[in-house]
């Protein structure tokens, strides 16, 4: 079975830029999270979705959104990107169950 | 308030030696979650193992147990044989009530000598 998939692994982008993050959960998966994670911290949520429903949003500017589609695939996207927007984005999914989050990869975005 | 606590930011191992990771906990809910990740340089999140907070007995998995102690809201990892792949970052996260969100500690490096 697939695990969560995230693309692009990496990109560059200039600062003012806009860019565009895509994971797809595993699959009966109906919960999709992100999270962003600066060098050596842990992470922090960003968004979380569910049933293509925002359900929770973490401490972030307007500058950041996200949405679900009806495959339960999602997509963060991030405009006038500043150089503190560097870091790792994972993307997380989840069942209707309480535990047994799965996460990708990860993104790793570098803005110059 | 930071709600995961964790105290050691590195720690070195002997090969097949056991060692502890501390992590605290803070949250007013009755129902939660606690959990252990491993990031290796890779950079994905690993999940090595999970204790909700009506759970009576350690959660264990493996060569990874959880040391719950809730009158004194820790969750320390062990993990026992240690291996050369054991060497990463761990994170503590928690989750609150019906919140799918997790919340993460700042994560301890461990570094497995041989």
């Amino acid at each position: 079975d697939a695990g969560v998939t995230q693309s692009p692994t990496h990109l560059i982008k200039t600062r003012g830029q806009q860019v565009t993050l895509r994971c797809s959960p595993i699959s009966g998966h109906k919960s999709v999270s992100w999270y962003q994670q600066v060098l050596g911290q842990g992470p922090q949520f960003i968004f979380q979705y569910y049933e293509k429903e925002e359900r929770g949003r973490g401490n972030f500017p307007d500058r950041f959104s996200a949405r679900q589609f009806p495959n339960y695939s999602s997509e963060l996207n991030v405009n006038a990107l500043l150089l503190g927007d560097s870091a790792l984005y994972l993307c997380a999914s989840s069942s209707d169950r309480l535990y047994g989050y799965t996460f990708g990869s990860g993104t790793r975005l570098t803005v110059v | 308030a930071q709600k995961i606590t964790q105290t050691q930011p590195g720690m070195f191992v002997q090969e097949k030696e056991a060692v502890t990771l501390d992590c605290t906990y803070d949250t007013s809910d009755q129902s939660y979650g606690l959990f252990w990740y491993k990031q290796p340089s890779s950079g994905e999140m690993i999940f090595l193992i999970y204790q909700g907070s009506y759970d009576e007995q350690n959660a264990t998995e493996g060569r990874y147990s959880l040391n719950f102690q809730k009158a004194r809201k820790s969750a320390n990892l062990v993990i026992s044989a240690s291996q050369l792949g054991d060497s990463a970052m761990y994170f503590c996260a928690m989750r609150e009530g019906r919140d799918y969100k997790l919340s993460f500690g700042a994560g301890t490096t461990v570094t497995v000598r041989a």
